[in-house]
């Protein structure tokens, strides 16, 4: 089945320090891959995509991610966090023949210390 | 260029009832897709139209039901409301049936049922 997996639920980091959120999927088609980023009760707000090309995609606000297709990882980085990044991110794939639905993780909580 | 836009915010039902959400998608978008979104989890796919017609289906009963119009506005209708129905309703529209096509989600609305 498919599936996207996030192991850590809650990640607290000290201002200006870097940052790694875990990505695994289970699919069997070659993937889409995003990370999208949740404020408190607001939507999503798209982070970056991965269709194909470069496995190093640079999204907004200074985030990257990198597609490594032997471990069927997608991991978000930041090399220096900021107080405002403290939010719920969410990454997500899709393919062709999902009939273009996206299969979200559970999320990684975000929190930043000053 | 104006964004997803739903409406209305929040909402508060009784078990039992029946409740319209709507959404307006992305200028340029033809295609809407619905999300829900409990408490602590991530976004489950719903269904998605593409040009006024069901594209897809996730794992949700008959009585979560939608509408596309013309305008390529959408509507998500839920029937005999429950308990566990109560959760942040996500619309997400894209230009295109998709992936690669990129899907930007509304704020949201959040249903109660009580």
């Amino acid at each position: 089945a498919q599936s996207v997996t996030q192991p850590d639920i809650h990640i607290t980091v000290s201002e200006g320090a870097s940052l790694e959120l875990r990505c695994n999927y289970s699919y069997g088609a070659t993937p889409y891959l995003f990370w999208y980023v949740q404020s408190p009760g607001q939507g999503l707000q798209l982070l970056l995509k991965y269709f194909s090309g470069d496995t190093l995609v640079q999204g907004i606000k200074g985030f990257e991610a990198e597609f490594k297709r032997s471990q069927s990882s997608f991991n978000l980085r930041k090399p220096s966090v900021h107080w405002s990044d403290a939010a719920e991110y969410f990454c997500a794939v899709g393919d062709k023949g999902s009939q273009g639905n996206l299969i979200f993780g559970k999320g990684t909580k975000l929190s930043v210390k000053p | 260029e104006t964004g997803v836009t739903q409406s209305p915010t929040h909402l508060i039902k009784t078990r039992g009832q029946q409740v319209t959400l709507r959404c307006s998608s992305q200028s340029g978008h033809n295609t809407v897709s619905w999300y829900q979104q409990a408490l602590g989890q991530g976004p489950q796919f719903i269904f998605q139209y593409y040009r006024e017609e069901e594209n897809g289906r996730g794992n949700f009963p008959p009585r979560f039901s939608g509408l596309q119009f013309p305008n390529y506005s959408s509507e998500l209708n839920v029937n005999a409301l429950e308990l566990d129905d109560s959760a942040l309703y996500l619309c997400a529209s894209s230009e295109d049936r998709g992936p690669p096509d990129t899907q930007y989600f509304g704020p949201g609305t959040r249903l109660t049922v009580l």
